[in-house]
């Protein structure tokens, strides 16, 4: 089975402030997709932003963009002008393009916005 | 449009009791799911469905049934409810093998 690492159990960042989420994860397979997830405190899981890994261009979505290094098997989140609605855990996610019947998920970062 | 709704939001069992969560799904999705999440662990998965009729097992199967007799919803048994159950349950469904999983807003459940 395929594994996600988040390293980072807790991370803060000053609200304005520009803060990297890190993600590795450890597959065989050439094609698949990555997803990183969010968990304010009302517990519903929000999608922030998906890669394919076909793809050489980093996702980008608003504030929030990744910086994907596959060979490496690095997917980091990158949130700049952080907000304090940004609060919240995130869970990096990886999903096979060939037996993509599961997400696989990392064990999260919570993020804390100082005002 | 509800998109994934699940039954109940709290539910407090004793050990030994039985109980049953409902997952619904207005999508028209043909992947649906049941994951636990634990703190520092993560989401795991219990069970999955790749389409009405079908179930199969995921990371951490043991003390759960499911079901699937409806496209649209996706149930998760607990037979006799052991103190390691004690989670919050997420149900997700997701269109194809590609595509994004949607989540329900979770159930947590207690058991004494």
């Amino acid at each position: 089975a395929q594994t996600v690492t988040q390293s980072q159990p807790e991370m803060s960042v000053q609200e304005a402030e520009t803060v990297t989420l890190s993600c590795t994860y450890d597959t065989s397979e050439s094609d698949y997709y990555l997803f990183w997830y969010k968990q304010p405190p009302s517990r519903q899981m929000i999608l922030v932003i998906r890669q394919e890994a076909y793809k050489q261009q980093n996702a980008t979505e608003n504030r929030f963009s990744v910086n994907f290094q596959k060979a490496a098997k690095s997917f980091s989140l990158k949130i700049s002008d952080s907000q304090l609605g940004d609060a919240a855990m995130y869970f990096c996610a990886y999903r096979s393009a060939n037996t993509g019947n599961q997400f696989y998920f990392g064990t999260g970062t919570s993020l804390t916005v100082i005002p | 449009n509800a998109g994934v709704t699940q039954t109940p939001k709290f539910r407090v069992l004793k050990t030994g009791q039985s109980m049953t969560l409902l997952c619904a799904q207005d999508m028209n999705h043909e992947y649906m799911y049941w994951y636990r999440q634990d703190p520092g662990m993560g989401l795991r998965l219990i069970h999955y469905s790749v389409g009405e009729g079908t179930t199969a097992k995921g990371e951490v199967p043991d003390g759960y049934n499911v079901s699937r007799l409806k496209k649209q919803n996706f149930l998760l048994g607990l037979e006799s409810a052991a103190p390691s159950q004690t989670s919050v349950y997420f149900c997700a469904s997701s269109y194809s093998s590609i595509r994004d999983g949607h989540f329900g807003p979770g159930t947590r459940l207690t058991v004494l």
